[in-house]
């Protein structure tokens, strides 16, 4: 079985250029989450869908970031203008289901590292 | 807003040497995980922990999830080359579409052949 699949692994831009990471989650997942990973940190979320829907986006820096999950399986995040400050690891995971639903085990991908000169 | 604080935040032993990190907090959490991180990759799950005072193990590690649910250990037995890496736990909260999983900072982990 396939994992998450994330993409670019890796992105380097100069600050106030757009950048989006993509995601596909595992086959049969409906719940898909975005964290951000500072250096040294523990992963924080930024949005979690169920299905189609942003069931809590209240993390999401909402001036400069942007997410969709269209059709309620790939999702990508993106992010305009990147700042100096949005260096870090864009991870992101998915479930079969919600955090109460007894599925709730998440599955990470590898990351999509972004540096931002 | 609310915290895991791990410990410690970083070890470095001999081969062969059991470890012991635990994570606290100031609040409840009804589901305690801890993952495993290694460079370049995204956290990998070890060991899910559902009911307060359960004890469970996963080949050469065992967690425990405290009876006040405020706080979760994670021992590694005879460690070996291959657990280096940083470990993370991680607290469930909330209820439905609040709940929300929190992260601690994570313990970085080295291993000396």
């Amino acid at each position: 079985e396939a994992g998450v699949v994330q993409s670019p692994r890796y992105k380097i831009i100069e600050k106030k250029q757009p950048v989006a990471f993509w995601c596909n989650p595992i086959s049969g997942h409906n719940t898909l989450y975005w964290y951000l990973q500072n250096l040294g940190q523990g992963p924080e979320l930024l949005i979690r869908y169920e299905n189609e829907e942003a069931v809590d986006d209240s993390q999401l820096p909402k001036d400069r970031f942007s997410a969709e999950r269209l059709k309620g399986v790939d999702s990508t995040l993106k992010i305009q203008p990147a700042e100096l400050g949005d260096s870090a690891v864009y991870l992101c995971a998915s479930s079969l289901g919600g955090p109460y639903s007894g599925a709730n085990v998440l599955t990470f991908g590898a990351g999509s590292r972004l540096t931002v000169l | 807003g609310q915290q895991l604080n791990q410990s410690p935040q970083s070890m470095f032993i001999q081969e062969g040497e059991d470890v012991s990190m635990n994570c606290t907090s100031s609040s409840i959490f009804n589901t305690w995980l801890w993952y495993k991180q290694e460079p370049g990759e995204g956290p990998v799950l070890l060991i899910a922990l559902y009911k307060a005072g359960e004890l469970t193990s996963n080949g050469r590690l065992t967690a425990q999830f405290g009876i006040t649910r405020k706080d979760s250990f994670l021992n590694i037995s005879a460690s070996i080359p291959s657990d280096v890496g940083i470990y993370f736990c991680a607290g469930l909260n909330g209820s439905g579409n609040t709940g929300k999983l929190i992260f601690g900072q994570g313990t970085t982990l080295q291993v000396k052949p």
